[in-house]
């Protein structure tokens, strides 16, 4: 299987407080993609990083990408409750068009 | 931008029918679409990858006959799930890029379906 692995599985932080979840994959890449899903809902793209980049931010998102060891992390800072959902690493490969998912961490912001 | 609509949102039915679930871009032209199955608390496994007017290319382990897949145009791909059964029970997601190789892939908002 291609599909990556997330960890942890399952953070619960105060709110304020920074969350990171890391996401290791086993293939070379092309980009490597964030994305959150609220529970029962599709899937939101944060942001995305080329295999090139080792770091990227957005607003409160930053992302960086270590391709020598096959793993990214995503760190979400001044958390929110809004913040609340699972979040899922995804990557491609060059010439390919398809994504494989990481198996996602599920974050809970506490008010 | 960059809109994907998939619907119906939630189907309920018997064992035995079969459920047709559409996924249309919006505002732009989707040469590619994916179709994704997601157990609960899981992660999204992708199905078959759908091109505009050319047969879909099913993952390993999928029943390209259980699973039918129709991108008739640039903005439609139908999945319909034949003679669905109580295991067939899933949240469906579809996804689309409006240029190959061109992410990241929009989504739906997927279609939970439930065969009692």
């Amino acid at each position: 299987s291609q599909q990556g692995e997330e960890d942890p599985q399952a953070l619960s932080i105060q709110e304020g407080e920074n969350a990171t979840m890391n996401c290791s994959y086993k293939t070379s890449i092309n980009n490597l993609q964030w994305y959150r899903q609220n529970s029962g809902r599709g899937l939101v793209h944060l942001i995305l990083i080329r295999s090139n980049e080792r770091e990227k931010h957005s607003g409160r998102l930053r992302v960086t990408l270590d391709t020598s060891k096959k793993s990214s992390s995503l760190l979400i800072t001044a958390s929110r409750a809004a913040d609340t959902a699972s979040y899922f690493c995804a990557t491609d490969a060059t010439g390919a068009n398809n994504l494989f998912f990481g198996t996602g961490t599920r974050l809970t912001v506490i008010p | 931008g960059a809109v994907v609509s998939q619907h119906p949102s939630w189907v309920i039915c018997k064992s035995g029918t079969s459920v047709k679930i559409e996924c249309r871009s919006l505002d732009f032209q989707a040469t590619t679409m994916f179709w994704y199955r997601q157990f609960p608390k899981q992660s999204l496994m992708l199905m078959a990858t759908s091109n505009e007017g050319s047969k879909a290319t099913y993952e390993q382990g999928v029943e390209k006959d259980k699973f039918l897949i129709n991108h008739a145009s640039l903005t439609l791909s139908t999945l319909t799930v034949t003679s669905a059964h109580p295991e067939d029970s899933s949240f469906y997601i579809c996804s689309a890029l409006d240029r190959p190789g061109n992410q990241p892939q929009h989504f739906g908002d997927g279609t939970r379906l439930s065969i009692l």
